[in-house]
C-alpha cells in the first residue's frame, strides 16, 4: 500500500535561513508523483511543488526545490531564504494509480515556525 | 483560474442530524475527492469520484456516503451525525481520470461541530 511518512511535527528556521521537511514514501509501483501543499492558518491548500517519479532533475519553484532520492524514497522540500509568511502547514503527498483513477495521499504534516 | 467552492465554512450540527456538504468546481474536473483532515493525522481520504454517478470508497468511508449527480458538482453527506466527525473537510478535484501529475485543487475547506 502507499504511504507517506512525515516525521517532523514542527520546525524552527530563523528568516532568511534555508530549511528543509522531510518526507518519505512508500509504493511498489514505478509510476508516481510527489507533490508538496502549503496551509496557512486560514486553511486553504496551496500547491507548491510537483516531482515525477520518472523525472531526471530535481523539481524547482522559484524558493522552493524538492530534493527527490528515488533510491531512498525520500522527497524533501528545501524552502531557500525563508519568510515570515512561510509560517505554515506543509503536507507531502503522493499521487498513483488505482484500477479506476488516480489518487492523493498525504502524510501528517510538518508545521513550520519562521522567527526573527 | 480553477475555482473549487465548498457551500458552507462553518456549521454546527446536532448528533443525529443529517448533514450536506456541497462542493462545486467550475473546470469541467474529471476526479473529485473528500478528504476530512484531523490534527496529528493530516488528510484521510473519505471517498472520491472519477464520473457522475460513479464513486469509490477511500480509507475512511464509514459514517459518510457521497452524491455525484452532475460532473461539477459533489456532495458528502453524513447521514447520522456523530460528535467524532467534528473536524475539518476538504473537497479536491484534478482534471483527468488516470492522470498522476495533475495538480490537485482544493476547496477552502468546511469546519464543522457536532454537538
Amino acid at each position: 500500500a502507499q504511504k507517506i511518512t512525515q516525521t517532523q511535527p514542527g520546525m524552527f528556521v530563523q528568516e532568511k535561513e534555508a530549511v528543509t521537511l522531510d518526507c518519505t514514501y512508500d509504493t511498489s509501483d514505478p509510476s508516481y508523483g510527489l507533490f508538496w501543499y502549503k496551509q496557512p492558518s486560514s486553511g486553504e491548500m496551496i500547491f507548491l511543488i510537483y516531482q515525477g517519479s520518472y523525472d531526471q532533475q530535481n523539481a524547482t519553484e522559484g524558493r522552493y526545490s524538492l530534493n527527490f532520492q528515488k533510491a531512498r524514497k525520500s522527497a524533501n522540500l528545501v524552502i531557500s531564504a525563508s519568510q515570515l509568511g512561510d509560517s505554515a502547514m506543509y503536507f507531502c503527498a503522493m499521487s498513483f494509480r488505482t484500477g479506476t483513477a488516480s489518487k492523493l495521499t498525504f502524510g501528517t504534516g510538518t508545521r513550520l515556525q519562521v522567527t526573527l | 483560474d480553477v475555482k473549487v467552492t465548498q457551500s458552507s465554512r462553518y456549521l454546527v450540527k446536532r448528533t443525529g442530524e443529517k448533514v450536506f456538504l456541497e462542493c462545486v468546481q467550475d473546470m469541467d474536473h474529471e476526479n473529485m475527492f473528500w478528504y476530512r483532515q484531523d490534527p496529528g493525522l493530516g488528510l484521510r481520504l473519505i471517498y472520491f469520484s472519477y464520473d457522475v454517478k460513479m464513486k469509490e470508497k477511500g480509507d475512511i468511508p464509514e459514517g459518510y456516503s457521497v452524491s455525484r449527480e452532475k460532473k461539477e458538482r459533489f456532495s458528502l453527506i453524513l447521514e447520522s451525525a456523530s460528535t467524532n466527525q467534528t473536524s475539518m473537510y476538504l473537497c479536491a478535484s484534478s482534471f483527468d481520470r488516470m492522470g498522476i501529475g495533475n495538480t490537485i485543487y482544493f476547496g477552502e475547506g468546511s469546519w464543522l461541530t457536532v454537538v
